[in-house]
């Protein structure tokens, strides 16, 4: 089955403070690993992406840790501040079949606190 | 670009009631999707659409109808409404392959009574 492990649900952070959290999936064909933030009463969009041939790729205080063998990623936000304060949803591709699916985690609510 | 459009932005039905929620996009992309998102059940996948006239279900596809009868346009029909339908809807695209940016739209949120 195809799934992606979100944690935690909720986060609350320190402006400054680092923010961490992780994925975990089990299918193996899965071939492209985005994070998606989502504000309220918008649509979720497109934060930062990675493959699985590279461990970590970074974009400003936004960085996504890549562990093949277990099968885990995680999304670090460095300096948290409040403007980061919004849902963020982990979620991995599957292209078998020409289907392109993007399975998503359950979301982390990310609270950032002045 | 106008991207990913949905209309309406709210809605209320009872039970029994069909309706369509509309998405269109200006992209040219191939594929296009509908999620549901509930509170704590992150996104799931109702429906998607791979180019016009081809359709497959998702992970959640009872008590949902779609059609692709062109590129820019994928409408979702609820057949006959019921509570458990009750959600906030978003409708998305991107091309196919590669590491292709997928759009969502602003999202339809229904309330079914």
């Amino acid at each position: 089955q195809q799934q992606v492990k979100q944690s935690p649900q909720s986060l609350i952070v320190q402006k400054g403070g680092i923010s961490i959290i992780n994925c975990a999936y089990e299918n193996t064909a899965f071939d492209y690993f985005p994070w998606y933030q989502q504000f309220p009463g918008k649509g979720p969009a497109l934060l930062i992406a990675i493959r699985p041939d590279v461990s970590e790729k970074k974009e400003g205080r936004f960085t996504i840790s890549f562990n093949k063998s277990a099968k885990q990623f995680s999304l670090h936000i460095m300096d948290s501040q409040p403007g980061d304060s919004a849902t963020y949803f982990c979620a991995a591709r599957y292209s078998g079949a020409g289907s392109y699916q993007l399975t998503f985690g359950k979301g982390t609510k990310l609270s950032v606190i002045p | 670009n106008a991207g990913v459009t949905q209309t309406p932005k709210f809605q209320v039905l009872k039970t029994g009631q069909s309706m369509t929620l509309q998405c269109a996009q200006d992209m040219n992309h191939e594929y296009m999707s509908w999620y549901r998102q509930d509170p704590g059940m992150g996104l799931r996948l109702i429906h998607y659409s791979v180019g016009a006239g081809i359709t497959d279900q998702g992970e959640v596809p009872n008590g949902y109808n779609v059609s692709r009868s062109t590129t820019e346009d994928f409408p979702l029909r609820l057949l006959s409404a019921a509570p458990s339908q009750t959600s906030v809807y978003f409708c998305a695209s991107r091309t196919t392959g590669g590491t292709d940016t997928q759009y969502f739209g602003p999202g339809t949120r229904l309330t079914v009574l």
